[in-house]
């Protein structure tokens, strides 16, 4: 069974820091892109940032680019995401998905980690 | 960057019902690749459809997902007291992905 499990997530006040982590299981984690989407509660889904398989290539969402690092482990199967200057509208449930079988699909999502910042 | 705006707004319907969900997309997806999600309260979303028609594994064949060029439907037939949910519909055309505000199915 895939299983994707986020962790990392807290309060945290603006200007600061945070690292989430996402340990992944069930599947070869090699092959797969792996994505953070984020997630105000009560409101819609938001796509952050993807890598590729072995690390070397990177999108990000225009709203993070420069303050947010996506990267990955593949001898842990675990993706990171480094998340620095945070703003108070950077508060939300952060899901881990890896990229479906399917095209670009995301499929399935981790449980999400949440992050609160706030002073 | 393609824009996707889900209609209705909230949808009170009965069990057994049908639902119709609308995507529209500001521009033509290309290939039809639009993805249909369910996210049941407290839960993460998981994925219904893919390019546009095709359902995920596992997905009962209630769940039909049509459409392409910018209009795309998602149907629930038969509506069952699992399915009151909130539907997204997303695009992955480009490398940076993006998401319907998503349309609530809610018990009448």
């Amino acid at each position: 069974e895939v299983q994707l499990v986020e962790s990392g997530g807290g309060l945290v006040q603006p200007g600061g820091s945070l690292r989430l982590s996402c340990a992944a299981s069930g599947f070869t984690f090699t092959t797969y892109w792996m994505h953070w989407v984020r997630q105000v509660p009560g409101k819609g889904l938001v796509w952050v940032s993807r890598i590729n398989p072995d690390g070397s290539d990177t999108n990000y969402a225009d709203f993070v680019r420069g303050r947010f690092t996506i990267s990955r482990e593949n001898a842990k199967n675990t993706v990171y995401l480094q998340m620095n200057s945070l703003r108070i509208e950077d508060t939300a449930v952060y899901y881990c998905v890896r990229r479906g079988d399917y095209g670009g699909v995301l499929d399935p999502w981790g449980r999400g980690t949440l992050v609160t910042v706030s002073s | 960057d393609i824009v996707l705006t889900q209609s209705p707004g909230p949808l009170s319907l009965s069990p057994g019902e049908t639902a119709t969900l609308s995507c529209r997309a500001s521009q033509s997806i290309r290939n039809n690749y639009l993805a249909w999600y369910q996210q049941r309260p407290g839960q993460a979303p998981r994925l219904l459809i893919y390019d546009a028609s095709s359902r995920a594994t596992g997905i009962p064949d209630r769940f039909s997902g049509s459409g392409s060029g910018t209009d795309f439907t998602l149907t629930i037939s038969r509506l069952e007291p699992e399915d009151f949910a909130v539907y997204f519909c997303q695009h992955y055309v480009t490398s940076t992905w993006t998401f319907g505000q998503g349309t609530k199915v809610e018990i009448k």
